[in-house]
């Protein structure tokens, strides 16, 4: 069963404190992207990547940053959590012919 | 003008009925179009997937793509309780550069018994 699986379900940080959410696929998909998920505003996207080292900003990059060393995986940075960072984070693989997506992290910050 | 538009419900239907989903959008470089079905406190499944106009059918589930009107729909037919959840619309133009998708904000559904 292919799978995107994201390292935490749930994570609560103390602002200011640097946050690293982990996503790792088995797809041998290229592209891979990290979303936040609000109440009333849907999936936005943050950062994503199509090749391993590559990166590009989606719609909301600030506060954030990303690193993609493997194919494999993709990681969120938050540099100094801060309160409005607090967000369903989602992580995906995939292209044109659709996402799969993992669970997702909850992240409470403090 | 957000360039994907869907309405956010709560829709509540009973048990057995059909539900219909919608979503419009304003990006006529849209060809590739998809539902996506999330429950509480999970990520968003793919649920159907169709390429520029017409309509696909996948057992209860009937998705249908009008691009003159920009205007895209989700249909299930004999709703059970387990349907329940958030249905997520999002599409992409045909472009092989990342293929990002454009989501809507998603409709909250409750099938009741």
């Amino acid at each position: 069963d292919v799978k995107v699986t994201q390292s935490s379900r749930y994570l609560v940080k103390r602002t200011g404190e640097k946050v690293f959410l982990e996503c790792v696929q088995d797809m041998d998909h290229e592209n891979m992207f990290w979303y936040r998920q609000d109440p009333g505003l849907g999936l936005r996207l943050i950062y994503f990547s199509y090749d391993v080292k590559m990166k590009e900003k989606g719609d909301i990059p600030e506060g954030y940053s990303v690193s993609r060393e493997k194919k494999e995986r993709f990681s969120l940075i938050l540099e100094s959590a801060s309160t409005n960072q607090t967000s369903m984070y989602l992580c995906a693989s995939g292209g044109t012919l659709g996402y799969t997506f993992g669970s997702g992290t909850r992240l409470t910050v403090v | 003008q957000k360039e994907v538009e869907q309405d956010p419900g709560p829709l509540s239907v009973p048990e057995g009925a059909i539900v219909s989903l919608n979503c419009t959008y304003s990006n006529s470089a849209f060809q590739y179009f998809m539902w996506y079905r999330q429950y509480s406190r999970k990520g968003p499944e793919l649920l159907m997937y169709t390429y520029s106009s017409g309509n696909k059918e996948d057992g209860r589930f009937t998705a249908q793509v009008d691009k003159s009107s920009k205007y895209i729909s989700l249909f299930i037919r004999d709703s059970q309780p387990s349907d329940s959840a958030t249905y997520l619309c999002a599409m992409s133009p045909n472009t092989g550069t990342a293929s990002k998708l454009t989501f809507g904000t998603g409709t909250r559904l409750q099938v009741t018994l």
